[in-house]
Order: structure tokens, then C-alpha cells, then sequence
């Protein structure tokens, strides 16, 4: 089993849709971060949080310490979100664990 | 201000080579993280470099290396090629090293291919 779990692992949407993509882990951790990877490799931080709520435009990034689990909301999907969504997780203060993605496409 | 820089973006080598690749990081920025991601892996923490001294290495062989200058430039080197060793290299850089949570901008990421 993955440290970090990721789902769904694709997602399609419509242009205007509400958008939440998950992530669990299952070890301690000092920080989360969200990634956005557009096709051609470049990778873009979102968020980074280790407690609470972060909104960032239609973004909005969230954590559950207790429950072990944070999601992404994407409010008022556009195309141009289309891009793999990573979360990371800190843990042991210097170790960093890749969930495997989830592959976002929303369509006009 | 520039974004982190990688060079080259695109290499071809052969089995048995070795490769070195090169990050420059945002200006400021004393660490520098390189990350691996291949399709069936995703992404592996590499090692990290804040003022010129290794600080924390991943779970890979002797042959990935790398070293860190004075002015923060990073080049990570991979001796000895393997097929498996395809992927894309991402370097990141931050103000201060990871544990200290300071946010962690991307290059573009060199695809190596390996023949």
C-alpha cells in the first residue's frame, strides 16, 4: 500500500463544475503539498499546509491532521486547470512521498 | 526575478554513459532538490543541497550524484546509464531547506532518454 493514496486517479469534468480530487496518507507529517504539472513535465506549487484551510483564487486546499487526508477544490472549472494534480506529503521533518496523481481534463 | 533554469531540456544517451545535468536556481535560493519522475514510479525524491552540503538523499544506487556550488548552482550526475534510468529530472529550489517548510519552485525538468 502507498504512503500516500491519491483518487480518483482521473477525472474528467465540464467547464463550470466544482472540482475536489483527495489525498490520504498514512504516516505523520510536518506539511502537505499540492503540485500542478501541465503536460511538457513543469511543475507548479499550489498550496503548502500543515493545518486548516488555503484558498488561492478558485482555488482552495484543505487538511484533516486527525483524519489524514486533504483535498483540492476547484471551484468554477476552466480549461486551462486541465494538468495532473500531485500531492506531497513532509514527513520526519525531511522526508517528501509522492501520491501518483490525478490526471484533471475539463472540457468547454 | 528568473525562474529556476535547467539544462539541457532534452538529452539522448546510451547504456553505459554517464550525464550530468545542471540547475539554477531562483536567485536567493541557497536549496535545491532534484526529483525523478518516471510514468510507472511517479515522482522520487532525489537529494537536496542548501549551502554546498548534501542534506538528505532518496532511495536511490551510488550512481545518481550530485554537488552543490557557491552561488547555490546544482548539477546531479548518473554514471554508468540504464535503460530504466528514462525519465524526467526536475530540480527545485527554496530559501531555506525543506524542513524549515519555505515553498519549493520547479524548473522545467531535463527528459533524459536513455538507448
Amino acid at each position: 500500500k502507498n504512503e500516500v493514496e491519491q483518487s480518483p486517479q482521473n477525472l474528467t469534468a465540464q467547464e463550470g463544475e466544482f472540482i475536489t480530487i483527495n489525498c490520504s496518507y498514512s504516516v505523520g507529517i510536518s506539511a502537505l503539498h499540492w503540485l500542478q504539472q501541465h503536460p511538457g513535465g513543469g511543475i507548479v506549487s499550489l498550496f503548502m499546509l500543515s493545518s486548516g484551510k488555503k484558498k488561492h483564487g478558485r482555488l482552495i486546499a484543505t487538511i484533516n491532521i486527525q483524519e489524514k487526508h486533504s483535498s483540492l477544490h476547484i471551484t468554477a472549472s476552466h480549461p486551462r486547470d486541465s494538468a495532473v494534480y500531485i500531492c506531497a506529503v513532509l514527513y520526519n521533518t525531511d522526508k517528501l512521498i509522492f501520491g501518483t496523481g490525478t490526471r484533471l481534463q475539463v472540457f468547454p | 526575478k528568473a525562474g529556476v533554469t535547467q539544462t539541457p531540456r532534452y538529452l539522448i544517451k546510451t547504456r553505459g554513459q554517464q550525464v550530468t545535468l545542471s540547475c539554477s536556481p531562483i536567485s536567493g535560493h541557497r536549496s535545491v532538490s532534484w526529483y525523478q519522475q518516471t510514468p510507472g514510479q511517479g515522482l522520487q525524491f532525489l537529494f537536496e543541497y542548501f549551502s554546498e552540503t548534501q542534506r538528505n538523499k532518496g532511495n536511490f544506487p551510488g550512481r545518481f550524484s550530485g554537488r552543490q556550488f557557491s552561488n547555490s548552482r546544482s548539477e546531479m550526475n548518473v554514471s554508468t546509464l540504464e535503460l530504466g534510468d528514462s525519465a524526467l529530472y526536475l530540480c527545485a529550489s527554496s530559501l531555506r531547506p525543506r524542513e524549515a517548510f519555505y515553498e519549493q519552485y520547479f524548473g522545467p525538468g531535463t527528459r533524459l532518454t536513455v538507448t
